[in-house]
């Protein structure tokens, strides 16, 4: 149980183009859904935490005009990379927590990640 | 702001050993500590959560510990086999608020 799936998983686009990966909870309800970049060997770096039908909470130093999350429903987040450049080329990861309560005290289930590359 | 630290260095031994990997952290003290293993170009599982008031938890063949006086948590394998080769990922919470990550440290268990 308590499968995430990322679509798509490597997308590899010109720079200027506006890029869309979804994230989906296939066997549970996720209220909360979180963004995660990551650069090789370096630790992931939250981007925004999602809330079901409400705005994104963007963690500091994220630019919320360029990366857009909606979560419109309990089992789909999306995250569009606007006018992406080359300094935006990372692997992307989402993840969803099935229960309600603090982020700390469940387990966080992960999407397999995208990797996006802008030439 | 929480720091956490985990050895950068991959930890390389042989299959049937026991592996020990180190989180230590800076700052406060967390409410739960989660380990987790990721595998290259994949996304992290969750394998284990341990709370403050929780010396240790085991799981299978994995263990780990949660040494508030040392600001440190050891994550064991025991019996390790080749499949447990990953990065082994080490993320803080205090509650309510997000995790924060570690970097990781891989593992390799040659047969």
């Amino acid at each position: 149980g308590a499968v995430v799936s990322q679509h798509p998983s490597w997308v590899i686009c010109k720079s200027g183009t506006s890029v869309k990966i979804e994230c989906r909870s296939l066997d549970f309800q996720a209220t909360t859904m979180f963004w995660y970049r990551q650069f090789p060997k370096q630790s992931l770096m939250l981007m925004a935490t999602s809330n079901e039908g409400s705005k994104a909470t963007y963690e500091q130093g994220v630019e919320k005009d360029k990366f857009l999350i909606n979560h419109a429903s309990l089992t789909l987040s999306t995250l569009t990379v606007t006018s992406a450049h080359p300094e935006d080329s990372s692997f992307y990861i989402c993840s969803a927590r099935d229960q309600a309560g603090g982020a700390g005290n469940q387990p966080q289930h992960f999407g397999d990640g995208t990797r996006l590359s802008i030439l | 702001s929480q720091k956490i630290e985990q050895n950068s260095e991959a930890l390389n031994i042989q299959e049937g050993k026991t592996a020990t990997l180190t989180c230590n952290y800076t700052n406060y003290s967390p409410a739960y500590l989660q380990w987790y293993r990721q595998d290259p170009g994949r996304g992290p599982v969750f394998l284990l959560l341990i709370r403050e008031n929780e010396k240790e938890k085991r799981k299978e063949r994995l263990k780990v510990t949660f040494d508030t006086t040392l600001k440190q948590s050891l994550f064991h394998i025991t019996a390790s086999q080749p499949a447990d080769s990953a990065t082994y990922l080490c993320a803080l919470s205090q509650g309510y608020s997000t995790l924060t990550f570690g970097k990781g440290t891989m593992l390799l268990v040659s047969p």
